[in-house]
């Protein structure tokens, strides 16, 4: 079973840049099986999907976060990786990593995913 | 302001029955499939349902779901007060590539 685990920084200062890891354990991020995925949760609990990453590198982003989002994947380390520039107080939430199937499913699910981690942002 | 519409609270005593409803569009639920996941506080979310009607291994049968035109139904029976959670339906806005959305979670309440 595929395991995620968040990490980075908990708190940003506005108009900086968040940097988050996933770590995979329990799965290869060189597998097609699965897309690559970044979600965030807001305070009010809302969630909203930010993007996801191919195991050939090919991304896909939420439209109204493409111009500063940018995610990465790292084979050799087992990891990928999510960037977002500019960040104001309206990016706290809980960032989630989350597998998405590409396996046995015709809808592509949200298979697996890591505990989160709250960023806040404010100086 | 989320894609999908669901109620914001449902409420039912325990070994009764809840349904949670998702209500969306046709480039959203009329034209994919959809899933529901149940967070809970301080653990990973949960894959509850796929392909709108499918149980994950270990998922157990008390949860069940239905999609008929735009909107889906998730009901779970035999409520425990372990079900009490946060649970939120998803799926894909016209194709994979232009992204996933969710509803605004609805909290079930078992009294």
């Amino acid at each position: 079973q595929v395991q995620l685990q968040e990490s980075g920084p908990g708190l940003v200062a506005p108009s900086q840049t968040l940097s988050l890891t996933c770590t995979v354990s329990g799965g290869s991020t060189s597998s097609s099986n699965y897309f690559w995925s970044w979600i965030r949760q807001y305070p009010g609990k809302g969630l909203e999907w930010i993007a996801y990453i191919y195991y050939n590198g090919n991304t896909y982003y939420n439209p109204s976060l493409r111009s500063r989002v940018t995610i990465s994947i790292d084979t050799s380390k087992n990891q990928f990786s999510l960037r977002v520039s500019s960040v104001t107080a309206a990016d706290t939430a809980v960032y989630y990593c989350a597998t998405v199937r590409n396996y046995d499913s015709s809808g592509y699910p949200f298979d697996y995913w890591g505990q989160g981690t709250l960023v806040t942002v404010s100086s | 302001q989320s894609v999908l519409t669901q109620p914001p609270s449902v409420s039912a005593a325990p070994g009764q029955k809840v349904t949670i409803s998702c209500s969306g569009s046709s480039s959203n639920i009329g034209n994919n499939y959809v899933s529901w996941y149940q967070l809970l506080p301080g653990t990973a979310p949960k894959l509850l349902i796929y392909d709108n009607n499918k149980r994950p291994s270990g998922i157990p049968d008390r949860f069940s779901a239905s999609k008929s035109g735009t909107s889906a139904t998730l009901a779970i029976t035999g409520l425990q007060t372990g079900d009490e959670a946060d649970y939120y339906c998803g799926t894909w806005d016209s194709s994979l590539s232009a992204g996933g959305v969710f509803g605004g979670g609805t909290k079930l309440t078992v009294l």
